[in-house]
């Protein structure tokens, strides 16, 4: 298994707080993404790095902002978490732009 | 954008039935598709891949998938379901225009009964 880990595994948060999630890998991959999954919507992405210091939004990227200060941590922050922000969010790594994604194993984010 | 669709939101199976999971594509150029599987609570695992070349895919667990450029296709298929298939299945494809991102279908749930 890809050295892929989330934290923390399962969150919960009241309306207002800010979060953040943490990815970390082990496997010194270029590319690093975060997508939240909820029914019905199957998997959609928040924001991708390309490498450290860059970054980039996705197709649900508003109140979402990350950071990438080393190659193996990307952080998603929440600023002011909203009840539409529970979902479940899950960090993929990928060696090269196009390769095979390698997902961890995700955190349940409750907002109340 | 490069999008996929999968058009069957449940499938039920008998164990020991052949089992085909629908997905069609959109992009002009050749797509990189992958399947992938999701058991309850757990993260997405890879099950087969196509970039290019042999158009039918060897993936794990016995799966296999064929690229049909025709019908804008790549169907996931298994000759004979296992009740430990019981899982919900993505399709998804490279969007190149967002950092090779994946574009997911929004997934098949398969239940298997004895």
């Amino acid at each position: 298994d890809a050295g892929i880990t989330q934290s923390p595994r399962h969150k919960v948060t009241e309306t207002g707080t800010p979060v953040t999630l943490r990815c970390h890998q082990t496997e010194n991959h270029r590319y690093m993404y975060w997508y939240r999954q909820d029914p019905g919507h199957g998997l959609r992405l928040i924001h991708y790095s390309y490498g450290v210091k860059d970054t980039d939004k996705g197709e649900v990227s508003d109140g979402y902002s990350v950071s990438r200060s080393k190659t193996e941590d990307f952080l998603l922050t929440l600023e002011s978490a909203t009840s539409s922000q529970t979902s479940v969010y899950f960090c993929a790594i990928s060696e090269f732009g196009g390769d095979i994604q390698y997902f961890g194993a995700g955190t349940r984010l409750s907002v109340l | 954008a490069q999008s996929v669709t999968q058009p069957d939101i449940h499938i039920t199976v008998s164990e020991g039935a052949s089992l085909e999971l629908r997905c069609n594509y959109s992009y002009g150029a050749t797509p990189y598709l992958f399947w992938y599987v999701q058991s309850p609570g757990q993260g997405l695992q890879l099950l087969l891949k196509y970039f290019s070349g042999d158009t039918l895919v060897q993936g794990i667990k016995g799966f296999e998938a064929e690229f049909k450029r025709s019908q804008s296709s790549f169907n996931l298929r298994k000759p004979s379901v296992h009740w430990s298939d019981a899982a919900e299945y993505f399709c998804a494809v490279v969007n190149s225009n967002s950092g090779y991102a994946l574009n997911f279908g929004k997934g098949t749930s398969l239940l298997v009964t004895p």
